[in-house]
């Protein structure tokens, strides 16, 4: 069956360092997202791609990046991290045109910056 | 600015029927979409609506109202396993998707 699995599913790191979250899929999906939610906050968007080699930025990129080299990965890079990205994430793809698609999402990764 | 409000909280009991309400706005409207996301799990797809009326799926019934940026979904015979939290979220004009905050629904025996 296919599915999008998210890596490590529980992070807990320090203030400063460099932290990778990946996310794989095997819908062959070209649209892929990554989203942070907070108690009290709708999800809100952080990096996007519409298919290989394309990224772009969501409401709250702002310390984050993203690559996508082929069909099935978008690693999340928190560059430096911060206390205010303590946060859970959620990858997910669709199919179909930008955001009209349903969304499949991973089981989400707990990130908790000391 | 964007908006979608959706009540925090609702209680119902088992075996009832439950509305949940949605109302936006946004710049444009493509579409709106409901999850169901159960505690420390992934949201999960619900329903599509685009075009005004009611769209049924087993218990599950959701409503639009383009006019009046409202939305509801409807939960039958309530379940246990129907306490999770809704969300909410609608594709704007230019095609950003938009989510609510989401309502956490409380099943009682």
């Amino acid at each position: 069956d296919a599915e999008i699995t998210q890596s490590p599913r529980h992070k807990i790191t320090e203030t400063g360092r460099q932290v990778t979250l990946a996310c794989h899929q095997t819908w062959n999906h070209n649209n892929m997202f990554w989203y942070r939610q907070d108690l009290g906050h709708g999800l809100r968007l952080i990096h996007y791609s519409y298919g290989v080699q394309d990224t772009n930025k969501g409401e709250v990129s702002d310390g984050y990046s993203v690559s996508r080299s082929n069909t099935e990965d978008l690693p999340l890079t928190l560059e430096s991290a911060a206390s205010s990205q303590t946060s859970v994430y959620f990858c997910a793809s669709s199919d179909g045109g930008q955001h009209t698609g349903e969304l499949f999402f991973g089981e989400g990764s707990r990130l908790t910056v000391l | 600015g964007q908006n979608i409000d959706q009540p925090t909280e609702m209680t119902a009991t088992e075996g009832a029927i439950v509305q949940i309400n949605c109302t936006y706005q946004t710049s444009g409207f493509n579409g709106l979409f409901w999850y169901q996301q159960h505690a420390g799990e992934a949201p999960t797809f619900l329903s599509y609506n685009v075009l005004d009326g009611l769209e049924e799926k087993g218990r599950f019934s959701s409503f639009l109202s383009r006019s009046k940026g409202y939305s509801y979904l409807l939960l039958k015979e309530l379940q246990m396993k129907d306490s999770a939290s809704y969300l909410c979220a609608v594709i704007t004009g230019n095609y950003q998707l938009i989510w609510g905050a989401g309502t956490k629904l409380i099943i009682k025996p």
